[in-house]
């Protein structure tokens, strides 16, 4: 069966610092793939989605960025912190079909900025 | 642009209680609508998915959802919540073009003993 992993967790980073969120799925091969955040009192906001190795599309212009070293891992970074970027990040994964199809989320990264 | 409503933020209801929770969107062309459920402390997992074929979905725990074209809404409901139901609740919109989902604001439902 196909598991989704985010580490770490919890994350509290100071203004400034850089920000590196990783995400990996295992028991599928060349998902699709997405980050999402989910800040306080709001709903999910589409940051990033992946269709291949190196194929990164931005949904949303802010200092974060994504990257896709390899088939199954889904990275989520960024060079200075600001505190806008508190949140709560989830990766999430479907299988490639060409179709809208269920994304299958991963238990999410608190990120709190100070 | 494409969007999702949620107009409900919080709902409060007493257990064998009847729940609707309401869900706009905007769309244009062929649209797909999903439900998603975080229970406290778990991921956000799903709960329907509607893509084509008969308006009434049935997903798990007992919650339907209706599509209605002609009022672009899929308002999610269930006859007699429990209060095992306390969590908060996603609508969600896609279309064929693509994989990427729109998510509505979320409501928060909590369910009284």
């Amino acid at each position: 069966s196909q598991t989704i992993h985010q580490w770490p967790a919890t994350l509290v980073q100071p203004v400034g610092s850089p920000l590196s969120l990783e995400c990996t799925v295992e028991g599928t091969s060349n998902p699709n793939l997405y980050w999402y955040r989910q800040a306080a009192g709001r709903g999910l906001q589409l940051l990033f989605y992946s269709v291949g190795i190196g194929q990164i599309s931005s949904e949303v212009p802010q200092n974060l960025s994504a990257s896709r070293p390899q088939d199954r891992q889904f990275i989520l970074s960024s060079k200075k912190l600001l505190l806008s970027d508190s949140g709560f990040y989830l990766c999430a994964w479907s299988v490639a079909s060409g179709r809208s199809d269920t994304q299958y989320f991963g238990p999410g990264t608190r990120l709190t900025v100070l | 642009a494409q969007s999702v409503s949620q107009h409900n933020h919080h709902v409060i209801l007493s257990e064998a209680a009847s729940l609707e929770l309401g869900c706009n969107y905007s769309y244009g062309g062929t649209v797909n609508l999903f439900w998603y459920v975080q229970y406290p402390g778990q991921h956000l997992q799903l709960l329907l998915k509607y893509f084509s074929g008969d308006p009434l979905v049935k997903g798990i725990k007992g919650f339907e959802a209706e599509f209605i074209k002609s009022k672009f809404s899929f308002n999610l409901r269930k006859p007699s919540v429990q209060w095992s139901d306390t969590a908060e609740y996603f609508c969600a919109a896609s279309n064929n073009a693509g994989n990427m989902l729109t998510f509505g604001g979320g409501t928060r439902l909590m369910v009284k003993p």
